[in-house]
């Protein structure tokens, strides 16, 4: 019974275009995510989040889109540089919940 | 300085044997966490403290036991390891409890249970 689930296990996106990321979710109780970044032999950073009262949050290059209808995340990387390529993870929570639930990972590949 | 740091990074021993993992944090936070992922790459809670309080215990088998010294230190002691134990394991960090809380992860150890 996995409540968060990134159904893309790799992406492959060319250095300067757009990478998109995509993450869906189960539990409507789910009020705040974040998307972590993992390189190998590294554990995982913390990379964004959104609370769910938002339905955008932009960093620089990184933009999360939240659609609470749909049950759906987006992390959106303009422009993809080579340092991206990286394992990023989904997770979400909710008030009271005291832990993070972790989606399985997309691994994102930048082209030169 | 490395803010979370757990060893060993590689863990390769027989099925049957007992062994540990230490972690420690170097951040100040109150609360620590241990994470596993598996073979199909999803990273599940197993245990988070807070103050050396078990908070959460996601119905891990009883062959796991955390211990934490201090607020500093979360360690995972496993016995009679079994094969389906192989895995990656995360510490991680974060300033309090709570939903939104960051956390910080150490760079995971590698068990592998022959």
């Amino acid at each position: 019974d996995q409540q968060v689930k990134q159904n893309s296990p790799s992406l492959s996106v060319q250095e300067g275009r757009i990478s998109i990321l995509n993450c869906d979710y189960t539990n409507s109780m789910f009020d705040y995510f974040l998307w972590y970044k993992k390189y190998p032999a590294e554990g995982p950073t913390f990379l964004i989040s959104i609370s769910s009262i938002k339905d955008k949050n932009e960093d620089g290059r990184f933009t999360v889109f939240l659609n609470k209808s749909a049950k759906h995340l987006s992390l959106h990387i303009v422009p993809s540089q080579p340092g991206d390529s990286a394992v990023y993870f989904c997770a979400a929570s909710f008030q009271g919940a005291q832990k993070l639930v972790f989606g399985q990972g997309t691994r994102l590949t930048i082209n030169p | 300085d490395t803010a979370v740091s757990q060893t060993p990074k590689y863990l390769v021993t027989q099925m049957g044997n007992d062994k540990s993992i230490k972690c420690e944090q170097n951040l100040g936070h109150d609360t620590m966490y241990w994470y596993k992922q598996d073979s199909k790459k999803f990273l599940k809670i197993m245990f988070s403290y807070n103050n050396k309080e078990l908070i959460i215990n996601e119905t891990v088998p009883n062959r796991f036991s955390p211990k934490s010294p201090d607020k500093a230190h979360l360690n995972l002691h496993i016995n009679s390891l079994e094969l389906g134990d192989s895995a990656v394991y995360f510490c991680a960090s974060s300033q309090a409890t709570g939903s939104n809380e960051k956390l910080f992860f150490g760079s995971g150890t590698q068990l592998s249970v022959l």
